[in-house]
């Protein structure tokens, strides 16, 4: 039972355009999500996040957008460079504070591609 | 100055054998984590332990061990190796707080013969 996915196994963008990347979840409790990205042979690194009482956070040309009563959350990073490129994955977590003790709920990924 | 480390990197052995993957953080964070990420892509919690507690232990075979020396170490040992514990596994790190930045290792690719 996955209860956060990621429906596009890939993406492919030209350098310059937007890309966005799609998360879905169920459950109803998640109450902050977060965004990786992993380079082959790496560890993912944290990227953005934003709380269930945000609709929208920003840092620099990376976007997240939550809607939570359609449970879905996107990542818009514009404009997309070649050195995007790289796996995102999108987490959630589910309780608030530190008794949570931090278990994030991951998707499976999806691969972004910017061509130059 | 890497922050999460883990040791080794590649680990290739024989069904039925012992082995042990090391992680270290110096970060100062007091939760550290284990995570395995299967054949389809999904990181998938295993164990948490905060200043050398187990607070989390998820739905894993017995024969996963996590141990915790200290706040900056969490090692992982696997007895009785199975096919199906060929996996990437990663070791991430997180400062107690409202939020669940997670810092991860490089992780340490199990090949399981």
């Amino acid at each position: 039972d996955q209860q956060v996915k990621q429906n596009s196994p890939s993406l492919s963008v030209q350098e310059g355009r937007i890309s966005i990347l799609n998360c879905d979840y169920t459950n109803s409790m998640f109450d902050y999500f977060l965004w990786y990205k992993k380079y082959p042979a790496e560890g993912p690194t944290f990227l953005i996040s934003i709380s269930s009482i945000k609709d929208k956070n920003e840092d620099g040309r990376f976007t997240v957008f939550l809607n939570k009563s359609a449970k879905h959350l996107s990542l818009h990073i514009v404009p997309s460079q070649p050195g995007d490129s790289a796996v995102y994955f999108c987490a959630a977590r589910r309780g608030a504070g530190g008794t949570s003790y931090g278990k994030l709920t991951f998707g499976q990924g999806t691969i972004l591609t910017v061509h130059p | 100055d890497t922050a999460v480390s883990q040791t080794p990197k590649y680990l290739v052995t024989q069904m039925g054998n012992d082995k042990s993957i090391k992680c270290e953080q110096n970060l100062g964070h007091d939760t550290m984590y284990w995570y395995k990420q299967d054949s389809k892509k999904f990181l998938k919690i295993m164990f948490s332990y905060n200043n050398k507690e187990l607070i989390i232990n998820e739905t894993v075979p017995n024969r996963f061990s996590p141990k915790s020396p200290d706040k900056a170490h969490l090692n992982l040992h696997i007895n009785s190796l199975e096919l199906g514990d060929s996996a990437v596994y990663f070791c991430a790190s997180r400062v107690s707080s409202v939020t669940d930045t997670q810092y991860f290792g490089p992780g340490t690719r199990l090949t399981v013969l």
